[in-house]
């Protein structure tokens, strides 16, 4: 157990919905990420946030939007969904701060099915 | 870093035998080198780390890496590898000082009986 909680599990919706993946960092962690894993793509980051504050970005589509709340947590909204949105969603987080390791310890992931 | 290579996208081998899975990274500053590893149904969780000083690093599972800054490489090896070690393996590469993780496109490792 890493102690990064994602939720839900599972989510299955239609093409044009919106969905909205929530991630709860390791206690005391500052740095949340967001990553898309599919068969074709492999792991993709999509984005970072630092104590609330985005401080990476990556191949996050225009569709998709994350935030960091006071209280570390993060969600990974997910709109006008299209059937290549299918994938394996992870979190992980890191303590982020300057002169830490920054490895990052990954949620168990949210698996999205857009039918 | 730049970018980080996984030379073999599969590795198949035996129960026993030993086993390398080759990365190469690109990068114009330092870097900090990770392995990941995730097994089926799973998260990534960390394997090793290469932070600085000894090039060579041990980690979880009998796993060991070596740096080697002139070839910009970070091979991770196994002596003797179980069926259990059946799993996607993740090379990353941080810049020092940088936000960035970049990762490999992964190495999925089978090991046979």
């Amino acid at each position: 157990d890493s102690g990064v909680t994602q939720t839900p599990k599972h989510l299955i919706t239609a093409t044009g919905q919106r969905v909205t993946l929530r991630c709860s960092p390791r206690s005391g962690d500052l740095s949340v990420y967001w990553y898309q894993q599919s068969l074709d793509q492999g792991l993709q980051f999509l984005i970072q946030y630092y104590n609330g504050e985005e401080r990476a970005k990556g191949n996050i589509l225009e569709r998709f939007s994350a935030q960091q709340f006071p209280d570390l947590h993060s969600e990974l909204n997910l709109s006008s969904l299209e059937l290549g949105d299918s994938a394996l969603y992870f979190c992980a987080s890191s303590v982020g701060l300057p002169g830490s390791s920054y490895e990052q310890y990954f949620g168990p992931g949210t698996r999205l099915t857009v039918t | 870093a730049q970018s980080v290579t996984q030379l073999d996208s599969q590795v198949p081998v035996f129960e026993e035998a030993p086993v390398e899975l080759r990365c190469n990274y690109s990068s114009s500053v330092s870097v900090y080198l990770f392995w990941y590893v995730q097994y089926p149904n799973q998260g990534l969780q960390l394997l090793l780390k290469y932070l600085s000083g000894s090039t060579l690093v041990k980690g979880i599972n009998g796993f060991e890496a070596e740096f080697n800054k002139s070839q910009t490489s970070f091979h991770l090896r196994k002596p003797s590898v179980h069926i259990s070690d059946t799993a996607e393996y993740f090379c990353a590469a941080l810049n020092t000082g940088g936000f960035k993780t970049i990762f490999g496109a992964g190495t999925r490792l089978f090991v046979k009986a």
